[in-house]
């Protein structure tokens, strides 16, 4: 069982370069999250979406885009990396029936900022 | 104030201990609660769910107190396979809106 993909895992940029990260899950959820971790901060979210087509802005949304053309996969994307992005990202999903509120995770990418 | 607070630890502790943690939450209106594991450099999995009444699962056990709007966890009998990350998980209504806290540390020393 693949659950949540995250890729890459790694990832290093200079300022102002772009990337995009791929979330993929298979487990038919509606719900998708993208979010950082920076130490002493916890996780913040950074957009979500609730349904194929459909994306909203999280907590700390500035610097990113994302994007849910398919209900498997989402996408992060950074327009012009900035050192302040340097981060580990976790990509999560969740069942629209799933009454426990589980997040489930992928393994996170690691992205540094030069 | 933070939405969600934690104590970061480190909790160092000796196997066969009993440890707790303390989460505190700011909104009074937050529905549900959760305690996520994350080992080092790994992502983030729900250990359970903490429900008004408590709950237990094996030697880790979930109390909520709405009141004081604090979450305990409760781990009986500490194995060095505990070490990690505890993470606070609040969800103030809706899909989005879940906070987590900073993480407590745990260390289980033989």
């Amino acid at each position: 069982n693949a659950g949540v993909t995250q890729t890459p895992k790694f990832r290093v940029l200079k300022t102002g370069q772009s990337m995009t990260l791929l979330c993929a899950q298979d487990m038919n959820h509606e719900y998708m999250y993208w979010y950082r971790q920076d130490p002493g901060m916890g996780l913040r979210l950074i957009h979500y979406s609730v349904g194929e087509g459909t994306t909203a802005k999280g907590e700390v949304p500035d610097g990113y885009n994302v994007s849910r053309l398919k209900k498997q996969n989402f996408l992060l994307g950074l327009e012009s990396a900035a050192p302040s992005q340097t981060s580990v990202y976790f990509c999560a999903s969740r069942g629209l029936a799933d009454n426990t509120g589980e997040l489930f995770f992928g393994e996170g990418s690691r992205l540094t900022v030069l | 104030r933070k939405e969600v607070e934690q104590d970061p630890g480190p909790f160092n502790v000796p196997e066969g201990a009993t440890v707790a943690f303390n989460c505190t939450y700011s909104n009074s209106a937050s529905q549900s609660f959760f305690w996520y594991r994350q080992d080092c450099r790994k992502e983030p999995k729900l250990l359970m769910s903490v429900y008004s009444s408590g709950n237990e699962d094996g030697r880790f056990t979930a109390q909520l107190n709405r009141a004081s709007q604090y979450i305990s966890l409760l781990i009986r009998d500490s194995k060095l396979s505990d070490s990690a990350t505890y993470l606070c998980v609040v969800n103030s209504g809706g899909y989005q809106k879940v906070t987590f806290g900073t993480g407590t540390k745990l260390q289980v020393i033989p």
